[in-house]
């Protein structure tokens, strides 16, 4: 099957401080790529879905501003958590579909964010 | 998308198959039902999707009803490896306009014990 490849898979940050969240597509170029966060003992919500060489679509109540993206080539989509604050340490998940499979998702495996 | 209700928890012994029941009562015509899985602390892992026929394949089997507003996932001899958060989920089929992300449920529970 596609890889999805997400990096780091965990990171501990200072409240304040920005942290990057790459997702790469190993195989496979994707034009879209999905963010999704997970808090402790909850279903996945999706963020907002990244477009390659266009703005990223968010969903209702997630800051634009907060949690920016960039979808800059096929194969790599980075999530930047602007000024951290406790509140965001959570598990960010990306995920994508190869041409061919758009009725699968292949997900990354996960970063973990804690912020202090 | 419709809703769909599964059960909070579920328990199999190793080695037997374990049944995952989803109601899905209010399914449209051109919906498909998908099943993902989430190990621990991992990302979300395709299993199997149908529209109206009864699937099979290395991972699982998927019974749809003649009616389509319930279906049962099936692992066959299922392993302590397939303990996991498994999530029905219902959506429209793929129809060229450009994927979409998956809306998730809270899923079922699944403990194989030992």
């Amino acid at each position: 099957g596609a890889v999805v490849s997400q990096h780091p898979s965990w990171v501990i940050c200072k409240s304040g401080t920005s942290v990057k969240i790459e997702c790469r597509s190993l195989d496979f170029q994707a034009t879209t790529m999905f963010w999704y966060r997970q808090f402790p003992k909850q279903s996945l919500m999706l963020m907002a879905t990244s477009n390659e060489g266009s703005k990223a679509t968010y969903e209702q109540g997630v800051e634009k501003d907060k949690f920016l993206i960039n979808h800059a080539s096929l194969t790599l989509s980075t999530l930047t958590v602007t000024s951290a604050h406790p509140e965001d340490s959570s598990f960010y998940i990306c995920s994508a579909t190869p041409p061919g499979q758009l009725e699968k998702l292949f997900f990354g495996s996960g970063t973990q964010l804690s912020v202090l | 998308d419709a809703k769909t209700t599964q059960p909070t928890s579920m328990d199999c012994a190793e080695g037997r198959a374990a049944n995952l029941p989803c109601n899905h009562s209010t399914i449209s015509g051109n919906e498909y039902v998908y099943w993902y899985r989430q190990i621990h602390s991992q990302g979300p892992q395709y299993i199997i999707h149908g529209l109206k026929n009864n699937e099979t394949n290395e991972m699982a089997s998927l019974i749809i009803t003649e009616d389509r507003k319930s279906s049962t996932l099936i692992l066959p001899h299922a392993t302590l490896r397939d303990t996991a958060v498994y999530y029905c989920i219902v959506r429209a089929g793929y129809s060229g306009g450009g994927a979409d992300g998956l809306t998730f449920g809270k899923g079922t529970h699944l403990i194989i014990q030992p």
